[in-house]
Order: C-alpha cells, then structure tokens, then sequence
C-alpha cells in the first residue's frame, strides 16, 4: 500500500513565524500536490509538483513556497505564518503525467496560526 | 480552476438515492471522485476516462460526459456508511503533467 506521511498532525505557530509543513510517499511518485481545506471551500490547490525540483502554482500559492529537493518528500513552507493560514492542509501524491492512477492522501496536518 | 459541484449537501434516509454533479469550464481527460468522512483523508472512489464511461463501486456509480464536460455521480440505495463530503477532481486535457483540481464538495448524509 502507499503510504503518504504528513510529519504532524497538528501544530500550533505563531504569527510571523516560518513554517515548514513536511510530506514524504514511499512509492517512487514523480506527482506531489498541497491542497488546502477550509469548510465550504472544498480542497483548493496551493502547489504541484511534477519532479523533484519541479512546481508549478496552484489556485492559492500567495504566501507560500515549496521544496522538492527529492523525490519521496514535498515541503509546504509558510515564509510568515498569518492568521488566515489556519486550515487543514493535505499533502497527496501519485505516479506522473495524465493517467489514471488515484490520488493517495496523508492523514493531514491541523496548522492554527495565533 | 475549481469545478463546479451541485448540490452543496444531501440529507437522505437510508435507501433512498442521491445524484452529485460536478462540471467543468475546461475540456477534459478524466474524472475522479473521492469520499472524505469526517476527521479522516479523502478515499478514492472511481476514475472516468472515456466519454460516456460509466464505473461502479458498490450501488454507487458514475458517468463522464466529454463534450458537457460533466461528470454525475449516482448513489443508488443509499447505506449509512455513504455519509460523508463528496469531491469530483476533473483533470483538464491541458494538464498533461498530471496536476488536479478539486470542487468545493458535496456533503451527504444518510440517516436510518
């Protein structure tokens, strides 16, 4: 079974802060993806890569950055934790280019930013 | 780039049926949906990939209508355990590295 591996499951940080989100897959996939989640608003896309040092932006990529500098982990970093960063963020991964292979999800990460 | 979903939520009693529908803006290649129950990771549920293709998972099925760029998710029968948030994730012909975008969700509940 894949396994997709989200360092924390919640993590409390303070405004202003730098924020590394860590997600690491066991299965050798070339696709990495950051969705956000907030009630009402569904999954909406922060990040996508495609390789390892590959990205390309999502809907909602203000305010954050990626790093993919192998290829079984992908980094969400918040360069200045803000208020309205508080969400669940989930981190997914699947073998590359357009096939029909699913998406297999971490667990997800709790952020709250105070 | 988000789909469309519609409805935004269900309320059934058990046995009786749903239809969620999600729509696109962009020529597609393929469909997914997912369930996400709650305090839990989205599951997979199915992939469409041709026009007109329809898939089953259990009494829930799907179809893929290309040239609408819609797809429509049936859940016939409905059981408890069907209760959850419902995501489509069409993916565009011009995404060919694999990238995806999710709607907004379908939240189903099924009482007894």
């Amino acid at each position: 079974d894949v396994k997709v591996t989200q360092s924390s499951r919640y993590l409390v940080k303070r405004t202003g802060e730098k924020v590394f989100l860590e997600c690491v897959q066991d299965m050798d996939h070339e696709n990495m993806f950051w969705y956000r989640q907030d009630p009402g608003l569904g999954l909406r896309l922060i990040y996508f890569s495609y390789d390892v040092k590959m990205k390309e932006k999502g809907d909602i990529p203000e305010g954050y950055s990626v790093s993919r500098e192998k290829k079984e982990r992908f980094s969400l970093i918040l360069e200045s934790a803000s208020t309205n960063q508080t969400s669940m963020y989930l981190c997914a991964s699947r073998p590359g280019g357009p096939n029909n292979s699913p998406l297999h999800f971490g667990n997800g990460t709790r952020l709250t930013v105070t | 780039q988000q789909p469309v979903q519609s409805p935004q939520a269900v309320i059934l009693r058990e046995g009786e049926d749903a239809v969620i529908n999600c729509s696109s803006s962009k020529a597609l290649y393929s469909v997914h949906w997912y369930r996400q129950k709650h305090g839990e990771a989205p599951v997979f549920l199915m992939i469409l990939l041709k026009g007109g293709e329809q898939k089953g998972h259990d009494k829930i099925s799907a179809s893929f209508n290309e040239k609408k760029q819609q797809s429509s998710l049936y859940l016939t029968a409905s059981q408890l355990s069907y209760s959850g948030t419902y995501f489509c994730g069409p993916q565009d012909r011009g995404s060919t590295l694999g990238r995806l975008y999710f709607g907004r969700g379908t939240q189903l509940t099924v009482w007894p």
